[in-house]
């Protein structure tokens, strides 16, 4: 049984529109995370929930807006994609927000062209 | 800052050893972790370190220096699967942030 799953795997689309990617983790861990792994692999920290609650909100653009409807669950819904976005998305969780190591999921890579 | 800085890229041979340093300009966090990431997957969990020496996990070892600030992975009777990219990173003390290393990615020859 897959422990963290992301969906869509890939996602091409044009700019300017809207998606969203899902997240869930059947691990039981408290706290969700958004990554963002640019084309020289650096992963950079987005959002982070714990138990539903925003504890991680990074400077990204407000187009971005995560939504954890409970605590298995964490999607990110991305409005009027630009040529800037494209990169692997990648959720993982934790057994708590510190000091926890991190389960990801497979990623989603993003395109938009 | 809280940088982390990691060789961009290694090469070592089938069969050798070799060893991935990390070093971080944070003054305190709980612990460091070693993840592994092979192209096109997601990064998995090897190793962490809390306090300061050798921690051995079968072929992979880690070891931490927080007064030198640094760490380094080391593996052992490479094989060709370990062609991958490592990460080394921490959580700073006082955040829920968990930072990430540049990453190191090694290519194993035959």
């Amino acid at each position: 049984d897959t422990a963290v799953s992301q969906t869509p795997k890939y996602l091409v689309t044009q700019m300017g529109n809207d998606k969203s990617i899902k997240c869930e983790q059947n691990l039981g861990h408290d706290t969700m995370y958004w990554y963002k792994q640019d084309s020289k692999k650096f992963l950079k920290i987005m959002f982070s929930y714990n138990n539903k609650e925003l504890i991680i909100n990074e400077t990204v653009p407000n187009r971005f807006s995560p939504k954890s409807p409970d605590k298995a669950h964490l999607n990110l819904h991305i409005n009027s994609l630009e040529l800037g976005d494209s990169a692997v998305y990648f959720c993982a969780s934790s057994r708590g927000p510190t000091g926890e190591k991190l389960f990801f999921g497979s990623g989603t890579q993003l395109s938009v062209l | 800052g809280q940088n982390i800085d990691q060789p961009t890229e290694m090469t070592a041979t089938e069969g050798a050893i070799v060893q991935i340093n990390c070093t971080y300009q944070t003054s305190g966090f709980n612990g460091l972790f070693w993840y592994q990431q092979h192209a096109g997957e997601a990064p998995t969990f090897l190793s962490y370190n809390v306090l300061d020496g050798l921690e051995e996990k079968g072929r992979f070892s880690s070891f931490l220096s927080r007064s030198k600030g640094y760490s380094y992975l080391l593996l052992k009777e490479l094989q060709m699967k370990d062609s991958a990219s490592y990460l080394c990173a921490l959580r700073p003390s006082g955040t829920y942030k968990y930072i990430f290393g540049t990453g190191t990615r090694l290519k194993v020859l035959a």
